[in-house]
């Protein structure tokens, strides 16, 4: 059966280092990956979409990865700041159905 | 102002009873859906609409039905509520059917005692 992996356990950094998140997945051939942030209490917020075609994207400091051989998604946070401190999931696409499976999520701490 | 959202943020009531969640996006977006969100924090989806058209519609078990009046309205109607039902839900919407950003609600706390 499909499965996405993310690191379940909390990944705790210092205030100004790159945060590197892992999303892994089997069983599945996805078309696009996306990357959401979640906030206690809130709903998920989309940061980036990446299509199986592209190996990387960047927008300010975020920047995602996308390897199908692997079938492996890393997002980095460059200069991390404590406001960076959220759950982050990653989801997969399998076509043009708008069906997102998401992973369970990492939760990053960035410490001041 | 409001992208998409929810009512009611908390909802608590006991088992057996019928109740509603109603979710609105000013976005102009085509289509919209619903998703759980478990104590484990997993986030599934249940049922996607696009223009007032059921696309998605997962293992859900049939005590719950969506509703899409119009573009911009997707409801959720649970019935004979379980204790099982306790999960946080969420409406998003996205431009259109795949292939781009979903913007998400702030959630209704489903709480069956």
């Amino acid at each position: 059966s499909q499965k996405i992996e993310q690191n379940s356990e909390a990944l705790n950094i210092q205030e100004g280092k790159t945060a590197t998140l892992t999303c892994n997945y089997t069983n599945y051939s996805p078309a696009y990956l996306q990357w959401y942030r979640q906030d206690p209490g809130r709903g998920p917020v989309f940061l980036l979409l990446i299509r199986e075609n592209e190996k990387e994207k960047r927008k300010e400091r975020l920047k995602v990865t996308f390897d199908t051989t692997l079938k492996q998604s890393l997002f980095h946070i460059t200069a991390s700041q404590p406001a960076d401190s959220a759950t982050y999931l990653c989801a997969l696409e399998g076509g043009n159905t708008g069906k997102l499976i998401f992973g369970q999520g990492t939760t990053l701490q960035v410490k001041p | 102002d409001t992208a998409v959202s929810q009512t009611p943020k908390y909802l608590v009531t006991q088992m057996g009873n019928d109740k509603s969640i109603k979710c609105e996006q000013n976005l102009g977006h085509d289509t919209m859906y619903w998703y759980k969100q478990d104590s484990k924090k997993f986030l599934k989806i249940m049922f996607s609409y696009n223009n007032k058209e059921l696309i998605i519609n997962e293992t859900v078990p049939n005590r719950f039905s969506p509703k899409s009046p119009d573009k911009a309205h997707l409801n959720l109607h649970i019935n004979s509520l379980e204790l099982g039902d306790s999960a946080v839900y969420f409406c998003a919407s996205s431009r259109a059917q795949g292939q781009t950003p979903q913007f998400f609600g702030p959630g209704t706390r489903l709480t069956v005692l």
